[in-house]
């Protein structure tokens, strides 16, 4: 048990729809990174957020959005879905994610599905 | 150019034997760190291991050890008496100290079979 929760655990969306992804980080955990695996993949990385604001992002278009509340909680909106957002979404907590060592909490994934 | 390649898509060992999974990396940074991460077919990553880049010592945690060359860059993993339950996806990421914000970047994973 990392402590890192996620939700829901699966989702079937249409092509066009959009989504929120939930994510519960480790109390005291000020980092959290989401991640994009798709099937057969290592995972991408999407955006970080440090204490409410986004500090990192990877190659991903502008419709893939997040937010983090002081509660340790986060989410992730894709708006605009398409064919090749089918994956499993991955979020992780990491205390401060400054130091090199630091290590990443994964929670369990979301896996989507678009039709 | 691939920061982190594992070469063997999968890899099948005997239970209880040991088996060597291989990773390699390219950084121009003095200051990162490898980490190795386990996903089992329920999809959650599991971390397993750490190496600094400054450490003089390989890692060990438990059955798990990794064989850190730094000048041929490269950090594989060793699995030392093979479980059933080690079956499972296998993730090498690196972290670099001058991509703050960046987060990991992993490779694209070797898949272990335990035989029994």
């Amino acid at each position: 048990e990392t402590g890192v929760t996620q939700s829901p655990t699966h989702l079937i969306k249409t092509r066009g729809q959009q989504v929120t992804l939930r994510c519960s980080s480790q109390s005291g955990h000020n980092t959290v990174s989401w991640y994009q695996q798709a099937l057969g993949q290592g995972p991408q990385f999407i955006f970080q957020y440090y204490r409410e604001e986004e500090n990192g992002r990877g190659n991903f278009p502008p419709r893939f959005s997040g937010l983090q509340f002081p509660n340790y909680s986060s989410e992730l909106n894709v708006n605009a879905l398409e064919l090749d957002d089918s994956a499993l979404y991955l979020c992780a907590s990491i205390l401060r994610g400054t130091e090199v060592q630091e290590t990443q909490y994964f929670g369990p994934g979301t896996r989507l599905l678009v039709l | 150019a691939q920061k982190i390649t594992q070469t063997q898509p999968g890899m099948f060992v005997q239970e209880k034997e040991a088996v060597t999974l291989d990773c390699t990396y390219d950084t121009s940074d003095q200051s990162y760190g490898l980490f190795w991460y386990k996903q089992p077919s329920s999809g959650e990553m599991i971390f397993l291991i750490y190496q600094g880049s400054y450490d003089e010592q390989n890692a060990t945690e438990g059955r798990y050890s990794l064989n850190f060359q730094k000048a041929r860059k490269s950090a594989n993993l060793v699995i030392s008496a093979s479980q059933l339950g080690d079956s499972a996806m296998y993730f090498c990421a690196m972290r670099e100290a001058q991509r703050y914000g960046q987060n990991f970047v992993f490779g694209p994973g070797t898949r272990l079979s335990v035989l029994p």
